[in-house]
């Protein structure tokens, strides 16, 4: 069982948005801005999309946002495209002596 | 441009400590801030972070492998090496590093990964 919670697999057709929910607790998500977003292509390294809750890495499209609300953070993908078929991870950094929690992965299929 | 790669066996045996290396460039791991960490990810199950290293040379370690897990760095060599004694077949996935940004608590890039097998 993964220490924040994701849904398993989200779908959406080209141009539509789609939103990822990341839940969490007080320790973490809920007590830090310290939420990250991460897509993740099979055999290649993790890309961070959004730092910081809602803050987007240069050369992220601004079509990737984030949000939080209490022990909750979100990821939005608006526009989609076919690229943007991978699976996406949250994380939070936490108050305990792991420093970072994530989630199980959202495998995102653009229809 | 940061980059990083992680090198090392793709099967142990059972008992067997493991030792990974990653290789990076594009930052140095003497600058105030910087970190690099492990993750690692068995198949089919989430992300777990397992250790960093801090440009000062602090160590963290995730409370439920401390006692098997030993990280080190090298920074003439721009190279963090991760320990793994007692391996197991749970053991088994893809290990990856990472690095702590020097702006935050987060982990900003990530190297490809090193799928490894516990096997006997």
């Amino acid at each position: 069982q993964s220490a924040l919670t994701q849904p398993a697999s989200v779908s959406g057709s080209p141009g539509q948005s789609i939103t990822i929910s990341c839940t969490g607790t007080s320790s973490d998500v809920g007590g830090y801005n310290y939420v990250s977003w991460y897509q993740h292509h099979p055999d290649k390294a993790p890309k961070l999309m959004i730092f910081e809750v809602n803050n987007r890495p240069s050369g992220v499209s601004n079509r990737f946002s984030g949000s939080k609300s209490g022990n909750t953070a979100s990821l939005t993908i608006s526009g989609l495209q076919a690229e943007d078929e991978a699976n996406y991870y949250c994380s939070s950094y936490t108050s305990t002596n792991i420093l970072w929690v994530f989630g199980g992965g959202t495998q995102l299929t653009v229809l | 441009q940061i980059t990083l790669k992680e090198s090392g066996p793709t099967l142990v045996k059972p008992t067997q400590t493991l030792t990974l290396t990653c290789t990076f460039s594009g930052f140095s791991l003497s600058t105030s801030g910087v970190g690099v960490g492990w993750i690692r990810q068995p198949p089919g199950k989430a992300l777990e972070w397992l250790a960093l290293i801090y440009w000062d040379g602090d160590k963290r370690y995730s409370p439920s492998l401390e006692t098997r897990l030993t990280i080190t760095k090298d920074t003439s060599k721009n190279q963090v090496v991760l320990k793994m004694s007692n391996m197991d077949p749970v053991d088994t996935a893809t290990y990856y590093c990472a690095h702590k940004s020097v702006y935050g608590d987060y982990l900003d890039y990530w190297g490809q990964g090193t799928l490894v097998t516990v096997s006997s």
